[in-house]
């Protein structure tokens, strides 16, 4: 039972654009949600995170938007950058639950020149 | 930049060996997780420990793997009797405390593959 979900394996969009990076979690446990990049050959990196008592966290070109009734997340940024190519990893944790954070399976980010 | 260190970064090991994975905490950091990460899947968390005390290992299997966090030096995951399953990107991570909102630093990885 994966408990958090990312449904899209991959996106590609164009340098400029917005891309939006979807997340379904089950567990309503869950008070707190992380995205982390990744790179080829090296770890994760956090980049944005959000309070279950928030609907909104933004930084520079990116934010997170939490519907905690749909149990749904979403990551936007824009503009789009070439650099911004990687793999998105969306991540949740319980504070009942030692800090464990449980992560979905990816989502390939493309973005075209 | 004293990050997560882990090592080694490659790990090539034959059936029915050891393999012995290490990794150093950020400065500061009590608490390391190990995570797996098998070919095109997400990060599997496996254990969660702090210095001499394994507090989560409900992701670990039950046979062959352990984990240790000793009082002096790196923790070690520790894989025995390796199968071809086994070959995979292995992450070790790092927080200074136990609250939820506090993002984890990542190592680089181990790749172990399994011949």
């Amino acid at each position: 039972d994966q408990q958090v979900k990312q449904n899209s394996p991959s996106l590609s969009v164009q340098e400029g654009r917005i891309s939006i990076l979807n997340c379904d979690y089950t567990n309503s446990m869950f008070d707190y949600f992380l995205w982390y990049k990744k790179y080829p050959a090296e770890g994760p990196t956090f980049l944005i995170s959000i309070s279950s008592i928030k609907d909104k966290n933004e930084d520079g070109r990116f934010t997170v938007f939490l519907n905690k009734s749909a149990k749904h997340l979403s990551l936007h940024i824009v503009p789009s950058q070439p650099g911004d190519s990687a793999v998105y990893f969306c991540a949740a944790s319980a504070l009942t639950n030692a800090g464990k954070s449980t992560f979905g399976d990816g989502t390939t980010l493309t973005v075209k020149p | 930049n004293a990050g997560v260190m882990q090592n080694p970064r490659h790990l090539v090991r034959r059936r029915g060996q050891e393999a012995r994975l290490r990794c150093s905490p950020m400065k500061g950091h009590s608490h390391v997780y190990w995570y797996r990460q098998l070919p095109e899947e997400g990060l599997k968390f496996m254990v969660y420990l702090q210095k001499e005390n394994i507090i989560d290992e409900s992701g670990m299997p039950k046979e062959r793997f352990s984990a240790e966090f000793p009082k002096e030096g790196p923790s070690i995951l520790r894989i025995q009797q390796v199968v071809r399953g086994d070959s995979a990107a292995y992450f070790c991570a790092s927080s200074p405390g136990l609250e939820g909102n506090q993002p984890q630093h990542f190592g680089d990885g181990t790749r172990l593959s399994i011949l």
